[in-house]
């Protein structure tokens, strides 16, 4: 498959185990972010996302947290699974359809 | 199946010689965007479009070109490529219903090299 990254920030999880990516942006003038998941050889895919107004937003198994006072954005991704193992990107909006990404976490699960 | 369609998978060109990527949706989206992405610098968008006929530039658009004559298709072109234009080129399109990136969808990528 593709490489997205060759120097990403890895962290691994034992299978079963609760994962947390952390991901800091910039612009506190961004109103609404996103994080992406990119496995091997595929383009990213939508997870879960969250409006500036609010400071939680909850999926199946994951769930985004927003500090805007910081400006940190997390996924928290439960029980994880060899099958969440992926490179996951946050993404910020700062003007109508202008995606800005950040540089991406590597997750391995280890069984 | 909803999808976004780029072509070719891979491509491997010299300097100068003009070429064309292509994208294609298949959900009557407005959205459609184009984005490199190189290592530890994650992605990066070249240009947008809002509808037909509409463009404009993202964060890195020298050196390319789009157009948006129809709306299921989004070209990307390169018209006279360098070789710091190798990289993964990404197509996305999005219904736009917000104006945000809920429900973009990624085609599967283009690894281009120019020698």
């Amino acid at each position: 498959g593709e490489s997205v990254g060759l120097h990403l920030p890895t962290l691994s999880v034992q299978e079963g185990d609760n994962s947390i990516i952390n991901c800091a942006y910039s612009n506190s003038a961004s109103d609404y972010f996103i994080w992406y998941k990119q496995e091997s050889g595929k383009g990213p895919q939508f997870i879960i996302d969250i409006r500036s107004n609010m400071d939680k937003r909850q999926g199946q198994r994951v769930t985004v947290l927003l500090n805007k006072t910081v400006k940190h954005l997390s996924l928290q991704i439960a029980a994880t699974q060899p099958g969440d193992s992926a490179v996951y990107f946050c993404a910020e909006t700062r003007r109508r359809n202008m995606l800005t990404f950040g540089g991406g976490t590597r997750l391995m699960v280890k069984p | 199946e909803a999808q976004v369609t780029q072509n070719p998978r891979y491509l491997i060109t010299v300097t100068g010689k003009k070429l064309t990527v292509t994208c294609s949706q298949n959900m009557n989206h407005e959205y459609m965007s184009w984005y490199r992405q190189d290592p530890g610098l994650g992605l990066r968008q070249i240009y947008y479009s809002m509808n037909v006929e509409v463009t404009d530039k993202g964060d890195v658009p020298e050196g390319y070109k789009v157009s948006r004559k129809e709306k299921r298709n989004f070209p990307l072109i390169l018209e006279s490529p360098s070789p710091n234009q190798t990289s993964l080129y990404f197509c996305a399109s999005s219904s736009g219903l917000t104006g945000h990136g809920e429900g973009y969808t990624f085609g599967s990528g283009t690894r281009l090299t120019v020698v």
